[in-house]
């Protein structure tokens, strides 16, 4: 199926650095949804975007949804241990009854304390 | 509130056999259940959509006859692999929308553990 272009692909900071990933897709859609996925879990999801050029926050998340509704970009600011995880992107084009999400490849983030 | 709970969490199964794997809405009334394929430092593949009280809609190039999915409730769908062979060994997730909410409120189960020896 199809999947989102996301990078970078892993990232190793250390502790109190901000971190930035994006992704950018050859499709629109209505939504950007950033999740977190722990080893061994599901992916919970972080943010929510609805709008083109919307910027939300959740703690030290933040997240853009781009004016073209193709791209979206996640920052993560003072960084700390428990931020650990792969981050993934996912894009949901609703038409009809489809809800289907589509996902990024994912960004290994690693923090060295 | 939105819980999603997959059992078992984890199972190991000889080859040629099936195994049943549980996707619940705990707290809220699912209309559609999603099941998902992961497999080591992959993305998660979306493998069927399943809307209670009809048939489920595979993606392309998943076997309907191999991944037997049943929503025969608002807060249970299963995943049956038939016949499992090494190569369906994988992580097994779900989601569930939420009747009440917007397209985009899906929760996701924790996800299940498949080994076929």
């Amino acid at each position: 199926g199809q999947q989102l272009n996301q990078s970078p692909q892993s990232m190793f900071i250390q502790e109190g650095e901000d971190v930035s990933m994006n992704c950018t897709s050859s499709s629109i859609f209505n939504t950007w949804l950033w999740y977190k996925q722990d080893p061994g879990e599901g992916p919970v999801l972080l943010i929510a975007l609805y709008k083109a050029g919307e910027l939300t926050s959740n703690g030290r998340l933040t997240a853009q949804f781009g004016i073209t509704r193709k791209d979206s970009f996640l920052n993560i600011s003072a960084s700390i241990p428990s931020d650990v995880g792969i981050y993934f992107c996912a894009g949901q084009y609703v038409g009809g009854s489809n809800y289907k999400l589509t996902f990024g490849k994912g960004t290994l983030l690693t923090v060295n304390p | 509130g939105a819980v999603v709970s997959q059992h078992p969490s984890w199972v190991i199964c000889k080859s040629g056999t099936s195994v049943k794997i549980e996707c619940r809405s705990l707290d809220f009334q699912a209309t559609t259940m999603f099941w998902y394929r992961q497999f080591p430092k992959q993305s998660l593949m979306l493998m069927a959509t399943s809307n209670e009280g009809s048939k489920a809609t595979y993606e392309q190039g998943v076997e309907k006859d191999k991944f037997l999915i049943n929503h025969a409730s608002l807060t249970l769908s299963t995943l049956t692999v038939t016949s499992a062979h090494p190569e369906d060994s994988s992580f097994y997730i779900c989601s569930a929308r939420d009747r009440r909410g917007g397209p985009y409120e899906q929760y996701f189960g924790p996800g299940t553990r498949l080994t076929v020896t």
